[in-house]
């Protein structure tokens, strides 16, 4: 198993330029997230995903939208790039039964360093 | 906001046990503990996690008060490669999303 993959791993943007970071995974596993870390900084939540279909806002979702029509993918859209948005995004996933209390472990990708200027 | 409190660094001597503490007033009864750790700039890791009683894995030992208001992270014998920002977590309230706090920094020297 590749585990989780982000593409690509580094991308200069120009100011009101747009993208999308890839994020797939191959172990079934029905959460996906993403999470920003500024310099020096803790992981933010921007998006979740609890399965296919089904996405919600984290704690930073501003600039930022998901999609998540396969189990396997779940890209993280930037429509118009600011500089506040130069940062290191890291895509995880995970197997969880929400209805529980317990939230299995969540493996994370090597991350995406994006600079906008 | 995170719901953990952890201080911002810690030092400790090669070979020795690192004890990294977390306070968690506010955690409720079914909210597990997670400790994940993140070496310079890779991905964080998961080490260990727990309810009630302590846990141990081969990574870590992982102690939670009687009142479960608080933790500590044990790493038995430090090694420089243990040397990461560990991060204390627990979950958001009847939510699914896991919020890290800005974690502990942890410098192990020879």
């Amino acid at each position: 198993n590749a585990g989780v993959t982000q593409t690509p791993k580094f991308r200069i943007l120009k100011i009101g330029q747009s993208m999308t970071l890839q994020c797939t995974q191959d172990m079934n596993h029905n959460y996906m997230y993403w999470y920003r870390q500024d310099p020096g900084m803790g992981l933010k939540l921007i998006y979740y995903s609890v399965g296919a279909g089904i996405t919600d806002k984290g704690e930073v979702p501003n600039g930022y939208n998901v999609s998540r029509s396969t189990t396997e993918d779940f890209p993280l859209r930037l429509e118009l790039a600011a500089p506040s948005q130069t940062s290191v995004y890291f895509c995880a996933s995970s197997f969880s039964l929400s209805a529980s209390g317990f939230q299995e472990t969540q493996y994370f990708g090597p991350g995406t360093r994006l600079l906008v200027l | 906001d995170a719901k953990t409190t952890q201080p911002p660094s810690m030092d400790c001597a090669e070979g020795r046990a690192a004890n990294l503490p977390c306070n968690h007033s506010t955690i409720s009864g079914n909210e597990y503990v997670y400790w994940y750790r993140q070496i310079h700039s890779q991905g964080p890791q998961y080490i260990i996690h727990g309810l009630k009683n302590n846990e141990t894995n081969e990574m870590a030992s992982l102690i939670i008060t009687e009142d479960r208001k608080s933790s500590t992270l044990i790493l038995p014998h430090a090694t420089l490669r243990d040397t990461a920002v560990y991060y204390c977590i627990v979950r958001v309230d009847n939510t699914d999303k896991l919020i890290f706090g800005t974690g502990t920094r942890l410098q192990v020297f020879p």
